[in-house]
């Protein structure tokens, strides 16, 4: 079966623009979790969906946004963006409700801010 | 607060022989603790979690809770095995992964 898939691949934006990720989950997975990846702070946890409602969020500024349609796909959301925001944004998803059961992985989108 | 501490950011080690990736943790609960792979130009995947008690492509890592570690270990070490490992924690029910920073692995052939 298809694997989790993220687009873009590549963005590259500027300062103060905003951006929109896109994630589409295993088929039947229905919690979908994001992080960010950075060579300075390693993986971090953005925020966790599961059937259309946030449950966790992580130490992020409001910034960073996101939501979950019906159909299990997520989209991030970054306004005002910085160039500390340049970093590689994973996406997961997972079968259960919780976690136990581990996460698959998106190959990532790879945001670039000049 | 929950914390995943992996002490090594480069292992190295001949082929053939006994590898250790140390991983160490700080959680008040009872941790749900794994371990995600990154082979080279290839996606973060899990490799095992500590629940199943499994072992994968001759990997193992038992959950010491008095010592609050979960290292990976296996006794042969292949070429195959470079990678970058990362420990994780999930508590129990929060689904949000607690990486640690990595170990990256070389097998020397």
């Amino acid at each position: 079966k298809a694997g989790v898939t993220q687009t873009p691949r590549y963005l590259i934006k500027t300062r103060g623009q905003q951006v929109t990720l896109s994630c589409s989950p295993i088929s039947g997975h229905r919690s979908v979790s994001w992080y960010q990846q950075t060579p300075g702070q390693g993986l971090q946890f953005l925020f966790e969906y599961f059937s259309e409602t946030q449950r966790n969020k992580g130490n992020f500024p409001g910034r960073f946004s996101g939501r979950q349609f019906s159909n299990s796909r997520s989209e991030m959301n970054v306004s005002t963006l910085e160039l500390g925001d340049s970093a590689l944004y994973l996406c997961a998803s997972s079968l259960g409700q919780h976690g136990g059961l581990g996460y698959t992985f998106g190959s990532g989108t790879r945001l670039t801010v000049v | 607060a929950q914390r995943v501490t992996q002490p090594e950011k480069l292992l190295s080690v001949f082929k053939g022989a006994p590898v250790e990736l140390k991983c160490n943790y700080s959680y008040s609960g009872s941790p749900e603790l794994f371990w995600y792979v990154q082979y080279s130009r290839q996606r973060l995947q899990l490799l095992l979690r500590h629940i199943s008690r499994e072992s994968i492509k001759g990997f193992t890592a038992d959950l010491n809770k008095g010592e609050t570690s979960f290292h990976l270990k296996k006794p042969f070490a292949q070429e195959e095995d470079s990678a970058m490992y990362y420990c994780a924690l999930d508590q129990t029910g929060a689904n949000n992964l607690f990486f640690g920073t990595g170990t990256r692995l070389t097998v020397i052939p």
